[in-house]
């Protein structure tokens, strides 16, 4: 159980375009999701945490223009990269918590951006 | 042995001999702490976990240590296969509840066959 399906698994986009990015809970409702960013080498950095219903909360440093989230539902979310620029290829990875018996948290499989 | 690189610590260990490999934490505050394993190109896979009221938790071939006082945790892997070649992180998490994980460096196992 609490398994997070996220897609694309890979995305190729030109500098400009926008790519978004969706996080589905297949088996709970995920009342909240967060979002990481990880660069080759490095550990994964929270971006923000969206909870169903309201506005994203953004880390500091980051845009909350440039980076959409959305979670409109309690089994979906989504990141919108918007007018990507090379500088935004990175491994992004979704994450959601669950009160199943234990509290826990589960991780998509996450999604590699290159922005040529 | 274990060497740091440009960004990831590496810690290379022959098949067969148990891996230690250490976190330090950064909230005292923290009261549950995960380890996860993460292949390349993958999301991170969950190891095991453990709670502040514990010192000690195991699981198969897996064992964590937590020591509050220094904030410091660790994953001991037994009979190291070539399989657990991989990145692992530490992650921490605060009382109250749906705050975010947060990670540790990371430290890239290597196992030597």
């Amino acid at each position: 159980g609490a398994v997070v399906s996220q897609h694309p698994s890979r995305v190729i986009c030109k500098s400009g375009t926008s790519v978004k990015i969706e996080c589905r809970s297949l088996d709970f409702q995920a009342t909240t999701m967060f979002w990481y960013r990880q660069f080759p080498k490095q550990s994964l950095m929270l971006m923000a945490t969206s909870n169903e219903g309201s506005k994203a909360t953004y880390e500091q440093g980051v845009e909350k223009d440039k980076f959409l989230i959305n979670h409109a539902s309690l089994t979906l979310s989504t990141l919108t990269v918007t007018s990507a620029h090379p500088e935004d290829s990175s491994f992004y990875i979704c994450s959601a918590s669950w009160t199943g018996g234990n509290y826990g948290y589960t991780f998509g499989s996450g999604t590699r951006l290159t922005v040529v | 042995g274990e060497s740091v690189g440009l960004h990831l610590p590496t810690l290379s260990v022959q098949e067969g001999d148990n891996s230690i490999i250490n976190c330090a934490y950064s909230n005292s505050a923290s009261d549950y702490f995960i380890w996860y394993k993460q292949e390349s190109g993958k999301g991170p896979q969950f190891i095991i976990d453990i709670r502040s009221n514990m010192d000690k938790r195991q699981g198969q071939r897996v064992t964590v240590l937590l020591n509050k006082t220094v904030k410091h945790l660790s994953l001991q892997i037994a009979a190291t296969q070539p399989g657990d070649s991989a990145v692992y992180f530490c992650a921490e998490n605060l009382p109250w509840g749906n705050t975010p994980l947060v990670f540790g460096k990371g430290t890239r196992l290597s196992v030597i066959a």
